[in-house]
């Protein structure tokens, strides 16, 4: 099982949208959750930390679920500037800050 | 906004020979990292470095690869004798005063090409 897996899409939305990305992580003993945004060949770039209570950032909402460790990014109202790839980002278990990456989720929002 | 450099941005080398990728972390940030990534792969950690030590390795960073922290801003990866299987995107992050919890932030990245 991949330690984050997260379906790469691409998801194509258009204009206005409402666009889910899901995520799941294998390594129970995970302590912190991040969405990552990277553009084509660009550096990753954080979007949210994601708590257990969940959060909300503007048009951006995250959520985790630690018994199902699941983790959740909702765009509401999507931009044409949200075109990129959604990066889920979990911290391993080593207590040395080393960041696991999924794969990324690949959105491409349409006029 | 305070940010982390990488130079060169594009580096082409020869199979075998020797790279030294360099990175200026953010200046009061304690804690450097290396990742690379592979055209169309995934983002993957090599190594973490904290108090002129590296704290954890992945497979990956094998007898090829070093880090450093020379002086008090620069950090580098050394890459001994490169392979085929080296070019990637190159990305240096440090993060503050929690390893676990502070962000990580990533420089723009080295593209090493290996011919």
């Amino acid at each position: 099982r991949k330690e984050v897996e997260q379906d790469p899409g691409p998801f194509n939305v258009p204009e206005g949208a409402t666009v889910a990305f899901n995520c799941t992580y294998s390594n129970s003993a995970s302590q912190s959750f991040f969405w990552y945004r990277q553009d084509c060949r660009k550096e990753p770039k954080l979007l949210m930390s994601v708590y257990s209570s969940g959060n909300e950032d503007g048009r951006f909402t995250a959520q985790l679920n630690r018994a199902s460790q699941y983790i959740s990014l909702l765009i509401r109202d999507s931009k044409l500037s949200d075109s990129a790839t959604y990066l889920c980002v979990v911290s391993g278990s080593s207590n040395t800050g080393k960041l696991i990456f999924g794969q990324g989720t690949t959105l491409q929002v349409k006029p | 906004e305070p940010e982390v450099t990488q130079t060169p941005s594009h580096q082409v080398t020869q199979m075998g020979q020797e790279v030294i990728l360099r990175c200026v972390p953010i200046s009061n940030h304690l804690y450097f990292y290396w990742y690379r990534q592979i055209l169309g792969q995934k983002v993957e950690f090599l190594v973490s470095f904290y108090n002129n030590e590296i704290s954890e390795k992945s497979e990956i960073f094998d007898d090829q690869f070093s880090v450093e922290r020379p002086d008090g801003s620069n950090f580098t990866l050394k890459i001994r004798s490169t392979k085929l299987e080296d070019s990637a995107m190159y990305f240096c992050a440090s993060s503050g005063l929690n390893r676990i919890t502070d962000t990580q932030y990533f420089g723009p990245g080295t593209r090493l090409t290996v011919l």
